[in-house]
């Protein structure tokens, strides 16, 4: 299984809403993230994951909340978010160290109302 | 932090010409230089890489070559074909804990039928 799954693939939530992002691999990799992709630029990088423990957070305001329950699953909890979070959301995982190849999911494409 | 610049930003080619992106980095301490192939509305797909000790590498239509002094890189795409048609990204990174990737802006590349 060479995969990244994220659930939903679409999202609509108003600014008072409390919603999840969900991503599952099988690869065995240690190493996940999450970007952040506005329409015609490239992603950005908000977290990483490393061995399930919190590696980098890229001052991402505290309305996202990111959360690696085991190493196979990673959700990205959402809170009072604004209209300008609208965005493709990207999960992506890789080994830790050594052959640093970073496999994306197809994303969940986030509106904010 | 590392900064990497993408040129050009579109790219328009007839069928079978070749298409020539080009990427610059600031960090020197960069060794990992990925390229990304995103059709719209899909997710980020590694299409070949290179890393700090190789010069050049090719799969079958597509090479990158890299220049570590000049700090820059560069993806040749020969026989061009309609479904090359995508947004190209590069990126840099350093090995560490979590594949901190920093993409260039994006270059759009049409084929031309």
């Amino acid at each position: 299984d060479t995969e990244v799954t994220q659930t939903p693939k679409h999202l609509v939530m108003g600014m008072t809403n409390k919603k999840s992002l969900k991503c599952e691999q099988h690869m065995g990799h240690r190493a996940m993230y999450w970007y952040k992709q506005k329409a015609k630029k490239p992603p950005e990088l908000m977290f990483v994951y490393s061995y399930e423990k919190l590696s980098i957070n890229e001052s991402v305001p505290s309305r996202f909340s990111p959360e690696c329950p085991n190493s196979s699953l990673l959700n990205l909890h959402l809170h009072a978010l604004q209209p300008e979070d609208s965005a493709l959301y990207l999960c992506a995982s890789s080994v830790v160290g050594g052959d640093e190849k970073l496999f994306f999911g197809s994303g969940t494409q986030l509106s904010v109302l | 932090g590392e900064n990497v610049e993408q040129h050009p930003s579109t790219l328009s080619v007839q069928e079978g010409d070749s298409a020539v992106i080009k990427c610059t980095y600031s960090d020197s301490a960069s060794n990992y230089f990925p390229w990304y192939k995103q059709e719209l509305g899909k997710r980020p797909q590694l299409i070949i890489d290179i890393r700090s000790n190789v010069g050049e590498k090719k799969d079958q239509r597509i090479a990158v070559t890299l220049n570590k002094t000049a700090k820059h890189f560069s993806l040749h795409i020969t026989e061009t074909q309609p479904e090359d048609s995508a947004v190209y990204f590069c990126a840099a990174s350093k090995n560490n804990a979590g594949n901190m990737l920093t993409f260039g802006g994006g270059t759009r590349l049409m084929v031309k039928p």
